[in-house]
C-alpha cells in the first residue's frame, strides 16, 4: 500500500464549480499534513497546512480525520487559475524536518 | 528576496555518466532537501542536510550522494546514470523548526539517454 494515495483525476470542472479532493495515508504516526499546488512543469508550492480542527483559507477548506487517516481539500467557486495538480503531503515530523511524503497528485482542469 | 535557485535548469546525459546538480537556499535558510519527481508521480525524498550534516536519507541507491557547504548551498551527485534517473530534481530550503515550511526551487530537469 502506498504511503499517501490520491485519486489522480483528472477532474474537469466548469468555472464556479465546487470540487473536492480526497487523500488517505498509511502511517498512523504521521504528524503534519499539507496540500501543495504544482503548476505544469513548475515547482510545488504550499497551498495550506491541514489541522485536525479543519481550516479554511478563502475558497479553500481542508479537513483531517486522524481516525480514518483521511485528508480532504474543498475548492469552492473554482477559477480558471485553480487549474493545477494538487499534491497531498504528510510527514511524521514537523514540516521542516525533511521527508515530506507526497501523493501522486490530483490534476484539476477548470474550464470556462 | 531571491527564492531557492538551482542550476542547471536542464541537463542531458547518457547512461553511465555522472551528474552534479546545484542548489542555493533562500538567504537565512540553513536546511536543504533534495527530491526526485518522475513524470506523473509526486516528488520523492532523497536527502536532507542541516548545518552541513545529513539529517535524513530516502530510499535511493548509493549512486546518489549530496553535501552541504559552509554557505548552506548544496550539491546532489548521481553516479552511473540509468535511464530511470530521468526526472525533475527539486531542491527545497527552510530555516529549521517543527512547523517551518519548505520552499522549493524550480528544479533541474535531467534527461538520461
Amino acid at each position: 500500500r502506498k504511503e499517501v494515495e490520491q485519486d489522480p483525476g483528472p477532474f474537469n470542472v466548469p468555472e464556479g464549480a465546487t470540487v473536492a479532493f480526497n487523500c488517505t495515508y498509511s502511517n498512523s504516526a504521521s504528524q503534519s499534513f499539507f496540500w501543495y499546488r504544482q503548476d505544469c512543469r513548475k515547482e510545488p508550492k504550499l497551498l495550506m497546512s491541514v489541522y485536525s480542527s479543519g481550516n479554511e483559507d478563502g475558497r479553500f477548506t481542508a479537513q483531517l480525520n486522524r481516525a480514518s487517516q483521511y485528508i480532504s481539500l474543498l475548492i469552492r467557486d473554482s477559477k480558471l487559475s485553480d487549474s493545477a495538480t494538487y499534491l497531498c503531503v504528510v510527514t511524521i515530523y514537523g514540516g521542516s524536518q525533511g521527508n515530506l511524503i507526497f501523493g501522486k497528485g490530483t490534476k484539476l482542469s477548470v474550464k470556462p | 528576496d531571491a527564492g531557492v535557485t538551482q542550476s542547471p535548469t536542464h541537463l542531458i546525459k547518457t547512461r553511465g555518466q555522472q551528474v552534479t546538480l546545484r542548489c542555493s537556499p533562500i538567504s537565512g535558510h540553513k536546511s536543504v532537501s533534495w527530491y526526485q519527481q518522475v513524470l506523473g508521480q509526486g516528488p520523492q525524498f532523497i536527502f536532507q542536510y542541516y548545518e552541513k550534516e545529513e539529517r535524513g536519507r530516502g530510499n535511493f541507491p548509493d549512486r546518489f550522494s549530496a553535501r552541504q557547504f559552509p554557505n548552506y548551498s548544496s550539491e546532489l551527485n548521481v553516479n552511473a546514470l540509468l535511464l530511470g534517473d530521468s526526472a525533475l530534481y527539486l531542491c527545497a530550503s527552510n530555516i529549521w523548526g517543527e512547523d517551518d515550511e519548505q520552499f522549493f526551487g524550480p528544479g533541474t530537469r535531467l534527461t538520461v539517454l
